[in-house]
């Protein structure tokens, strides 16, 4: 497999589940994303990770709860969300951050929450 | 408040005509721009970028063009081909931080 790869690609879920996503990326990239894109909504970031640890994260409600156990793998770990959370959540990894350089997307997991 | 704009939701095109979509951005410390291309229930796909000491970039059929007086980057597809059509963003990221910003998309339409 080459890329990076989102699983599942679809979920639904009620407000009192925990479910989680995952990416796995196969580009040997250091730094990996959480995106979230709403409908007619620009991609929103959720978080940063480089090297494994958590270098941004941009005021996201704690109900979302990253895990990066190494630079190929990050999860997004669900409860208690929201009807409003509903949305296409997007991987993405890079070399590095903060050089320039493009990210490499998944095809994500489209969420819906009844 | 949105710092890189895409203020044509969609466009339609006659195969083999040049596609011409836009982006606007507000913040002057963005130095690095990038146009992704997104089919449907596929994740974004990077097409082309241009730092901001150039103003032009050529990729094959895809040019990107960078005014920066103006914040205004386009992307110009010539010739296009129905395989164009697709969902095209652009993103911009400033010289400190690694945040980039996405607009919202154009829509592309090539019609044959």
């Amino acid at each position: 497999e080459t890329g990076v790869t989102q699983t599942p690609r679809h979920l639904v879920m009620g407000m009192t589940n925990k479910k989680s996503l995952k990416c796995e990326q196969h580009l040997g990239h250091n730094a990996m994303y959480w995106y979230k894109q709403s409908a007619k909504k620009p991609l929103e970031l959720m978080f940063v990770y480089n090297f494994k640890e958590q270098t941004e994260n941009n005021s996201v409600p704690s109900r979302f709860s990253p895990e990066c156990p190494n630079s190929s793998h990050l999860f997004l770990h669900l409860h208690t969300l929201q009807p409003e959370d509903s949305a296409l959540y997007l991987c993405a990894s890079s070399q590095d951050k903060g050089r320039d350089q493009p990210q490499h997307f998944g095809d994500g997991t489209r969420l819906s929450i009844l | 408040d949105q710092q890189v704009k895409q203020n044509s939701p969609s466009l339609s095109v006659q195969e083999g005509r040049i596609s011409i979509l836009n982006c606007d951005y507000t913040n002057s410390m963005f130095d690095y721009f990038l146009w992704y291309k997104k089919y449907p229930a596929e994740g974004p796909t990077f097409l082309i970028s241009i730092s901001s000491i150039k103003d032009k970039n050529e990729d094959g059929r895809f040019t990107v063009f960078l005014n920066k007086s103006a914040k205004h980057l386009s992307l110009h597809i010539v010739p296009s081909q129905p395989g164009d059509s697709a969902v095209y963003f652009c993103a911009a990221k400033g010289n400190t931080g690694n945040q980039f910003y996405f607009g919202t998309g154009t829509s592309l339409t090539v019609i044959p």
